[in-house]
């Protein structure tokens, strides 16, 4: 099956500073999406985003899908954001189940 | 919109009672919905996928006789731990994804049901 590779796997910012999380998935795809975890286990859908580029106040996405990678931006972190982000992304097969990263952890101190 | 519900939210059974935990789409139709399981600090496993109206199909080791899933509606699917045992103690997570979605694959997750066998 499909490989989602993330990095890094921690990730300690001082609040105000600016992040990148990493996603590498090893076939093509027809669906990637960014989650955050908070700490009650809730996921929240952060991007859809199988191709292209997607900003969302201080949270921004890019896909590159014939490289197989995408990105996410978090820019001036502030300490709620703290929590697992997970990438996941769907095979373009037919087989239509996400398969998940194992996640950055991300905490920020004030 | 794309809000799922899980109930219970936390549950807390006897070793050998089963379990039924409820996964619902809110305000939109899912002909598919996902059950997975997640660790301690670990990421999510998928168990299964409900179609409506179907019987669901499982994922490489995952027991379909202790994990019954029914999705009997466009808005319901449920998952029903049989003879329960300590080593199923674990945090189960389902989501959905809408009808008809217009070439879109995105799914939505519920806040998922933390089981405690004791």
């Amino acid at each position: 099956g499909i490989q989602v590779e993330q990095s890094p796997p921690d990730l300690i910012l001082q609040e105000g500073a600016n992040s990148t999380l990493r996603c590498n998935f090893s076939d093509s795809v027809n669906n990637l999406q960014w989650f955050h975890q908070n700490p009650w286990g809730q996921l929240i859908n952060l991007f859809y985003i199988p191709s292209g580029t997607k900003q969302n106040g201080r949270l921004s996405a890019t896909t590159v899908a014939t490289e197989r990678y995408s990105l996410l931006y978090i820019s001036s972190s502030q300490t709620t954001d703290s929590g697992v982000y997970f990438c996941a992304v769907e095979q373009d097969s037919g087989y239509s189940t996400l398969t998940f990263g194992k996640g950055t952890m991300l905490l920020v101190s004030p | 919109g794309a809000v799922v519900s899980q109930h219970p939210s936390r549950v807390i059974c006897k070793s050998g009672t089963s379990v039924k935990i409820e996964c619902r789409s809110l305000d939109f139709q899912a002909t598919t919905m996902f059950w997975y399981r997640q660790f301690p600090k670990k990421s999510l496993m998928l168990m299964a996928t409900s179609n409506e109206g179907s019987k669901a199909t499982y994922e490489q080791g995952v027991e379909k006789d202790k994990f019954l899933i029914n999705h009997a509606s466009l808005t319901l699917s449920t998952l029903t731990v049989t003879s329960a045992h300590p080593e199923d103690s674990s945090f189960y997570i389902c989501s959905a994804r809408a009808a008809g979605g217009a070439g879109s694959y995105e799914q939505y997750f519920g806040p998922g049901t933390r089981l405690t066998v004791t």
